[in-house]
């Protein structure tokens, strides 16, 4: 497994403005995943994130909303901008492990 | 259909009792499976993955695989209220690439 940190852990903004949620893995990993989990649902997939290569976005989803970095192995950022209410959930990290992914604590985001 | 599907419970039993998860997913080509526990509050835990057909065991938990079903299961023993949390189905459609699917989860309640 892997141990991951997330920052930060919670936070409320503002409709139109930006925040960035920082993930860091206590090993180097190839593969590094976004997800958002909205209140009293299940977890969907935003985009995957390489090292050394653009992140790859699901349906959706794109970048200019979540841009994403990756600038090695072991940190990513997801950027949620020009936020809305809609924006409001809680969004993970996670890394590949194998074939196994384990997840970061994760980010609550309100938006007001 | 969903690419993965669980019954959303809530799934109650008794302390002590067989607890009895299923899931039902869509790609007959998938070949990697995963049951994730999450409390409320927290973040998705990684309890079990399971790639061939039959059971696989860790501690009170069985995970059980049926390829031409295209179903996939978790048996816990002798429930403990500790184990009240939404258990989520995870699948990796298809091959190779890690992209796992969500169900949208069973919640469980162990009553005392």
């Amino acid at each position: 497994s892997a141990v991951i940190s997330q920052k930060p852990s919670r936070d409320i903004c503002q409709r139109g403005t930006s925040l960035t949620i920082q993930c860091q893995v206590d090993s180097q990993v190839t593969m590094m995943f976004w997800y958002r989990q909205q209140p009293g649902q299940s977890l969907t997939l935003i985009a995957t994130a390489n090292q050394g290569s653009e992140a790859t976005y699901e349906s959706g989803f794109v970048i200019d909303k979540f841009p994403i970095s990756r600038p090695n192995l072991t940190f990513s950022t997801l950027t949620v901008s020009n936020m809305s209410p809609e924006d409001s959930s809680i969004y993970l990290c996670s890394v590949g492990v194998d074939y196994e992914q384990y997840f970061g604590p994760g980010t609550r985001l309100t938006v007001t | 259909q969903k690419e993965v599907e669980q019954n959303s419970g809530p799934l109650s039993v008794p302390e002590g009792a067989i607890a009895s998860l299923n899931c039902t997913y869509s790609d007959r080509g998938s070949q990697s499976f995963f049951w994730y526990r999450q409390y409320s509050g927290k973040s998705p835990e990684l309890i079990m993955s399971i790639y061939s057909n039959g059971d696989k065991e860790d501690g009170r938990f069985t995970a059980q695989l049926n390829k031409a079903s295209q179903y996939v299961s978790l048996l816990i023993r002798d429930s403990q209220p500790s184990d009240s949390a939404t258990y989520l189905c995870a699948v990796i459609l298809g091959t190779g690439f890690q992209k796992l699917v969500f169900g949208t989860g069973t919640r469980l309640l162990v009553s005392p």
